[in-house]
Formats: C-alpha cells, structure tokens, sequence
C-alpha cells in the first residue's frame, strides 16, 4: 500500500533545539494531520490541517499544509526531554467513495538533556 | 478510564492458529478502524468499518477479517496466522467527520 515519505528518519538533538520534520506525497490530500507515538501506546493527535497553505500552532508546535496539498511539514521550538516520541504524519481524503488515511513511516525523536 | 481498549495487549501464537483481537470504545464514535504497525514502515490500515452494517477492506486486509458487532465493538481476526503477520495492531475510532483519530494502546501479536 502507498506509504508517506517521512524525514528525517530518526534526530538526536540537544534540549533547547528546534526540530524540524517534513513528509511529502505523489499524491493529494485533503487534510494532513500530525500524530506523536510514545513507547507502549497508540499515536496521539498534535494537530490537523484543512486548508492548503494553512500554518497552525499548538504550544511549541507548529505545522503547515503545503500549497501543492502533497507535503506538510512540523516544527517543534525549544524541545524539552519529554519530546521524545515517534512523529507521524498522515495525509486524510475521501473523495468518489475511497477513503484513504495513509501515515508516514515516522520520525524518532531522542531529546539530550 | 480508557476510551478505546483493546484485548489482548500481548499474545503469543503459533502459525496456523486462529486468533481474535477485540476493539472496545466508549466515545460514541460511528467510525472503527484496524491498522498494523511495523518497524520502519509506519501504520497501515486493514480495515475501516463507518458503522455496523458498514466494514471495506483497507490497504493490507488479505489474511485478515473483520467483524462489527456494536457501535462500540470491532474486532480482527486472523483465520490462520502467519509469522509475518507479527506486528503491532491498533485500533481507532473517529467521529463522522473522519481525520481526526482516537487511537487504543495496542496489541503486540507474535506468530511463531
């Protein structure tokens, strides 16, 4: 099945960085969306995007829907330990009765105190 | 309370076995999903069912089955496991809309 390119592949960076994340598509979405998975549990939401060029915060976070809607990417601003996760993007449509929800192979976040 | 669980968290099984996991959900939600989890190659889905008379086939649903048996039940089966059906499955729920979903901790499935 179609798989999102998500890089970079894993980061090892120093608390207090910014991170910086992208993920790109051969084809359309209507929504990308960004999810973070900690050890153990299922992925949680961080934030959705509708519209193309759209940019939208959350805290710390920060994501932009590309104007071609095939690539988004996710800023993280002065990372903290608790950072540390895996980073999924996902690109969402529905469009003639095909639902597509297809996730990034993800990013591995390790934060050094 | 959690509001997607899943049974088992862990099974161990053999190949050629039958095996169920469970989805249960109290959010309300219409919408279910199964996806698998693999190193390095993210999630895929399964299966998505919009509601209970209501289940299609997913990216990777050869060698699985599904079964909706309430709004707040969904369950995957695996007829006859294989090893390289060993992975990590999820299960999600979404409102009408869709995008957004709400995913449960997990089953970590190993078939020897």
């Amino acid at each position: 099945g179609q798989q999102l390119n998500q890089s970079p592949q894993s980061m090892f960076i120093q608390e207090g960085e910014d991170v910086s994340m992208n993920c790109t598509s051969s084809s359309i979405f209507n929504t990308w969306l960004w999810y973070k998975q900690d050890p153990g549990e299922g992925p949680v939401l961080l934030i959705a995007l509708y519209k193309a060029g759209e940019l939208t915060s959350n805290g710390r976070l920060t994501a932009q829907f590309g104007i071609t809607r095939k690539d988004s990417f996710l800023n993280i601003s002065a990372s903290i330990p608790s950072d540390v996760g895996i980073y999924f993007c996902a690109g969402h449509r529905f469009t003639s009765g095909t639902y597509k929800y297809i996730f990034g192979t993800g990013t591995r976040l390790k934060v050094l105190a | 309370d959690a509001d997607v669980t899943q049974t088992p968290r862990n099974r161990i099984t053999k190949t050629g076995k039958r095996i169920m996991l469970e989805c249960s959900q109290t959010k309300g939600h219409d919408r279910m999903y199964w996806y698998r989890q693999d190193p390095g190659l993210g999630l895929r889905l399964i299966y998505y069912s919009f509601d209970v008379k209501d289940i299609n086939k997913g990216e990777i649903s050869d060698g699985y089955s599904v079964s909706r048996q309430a709004q707040a039940k969904f369950s995957l089966s695996l007829e006859s496991a294989i090893p390289n059906q060993t992975a990590l499955y999820f299960c999600a729920t979404s409102v009408l809309r869709g995008d957004t979903q709400y995913f449960g901790p997990g089953t970590r499935l190993t078939v020897l």
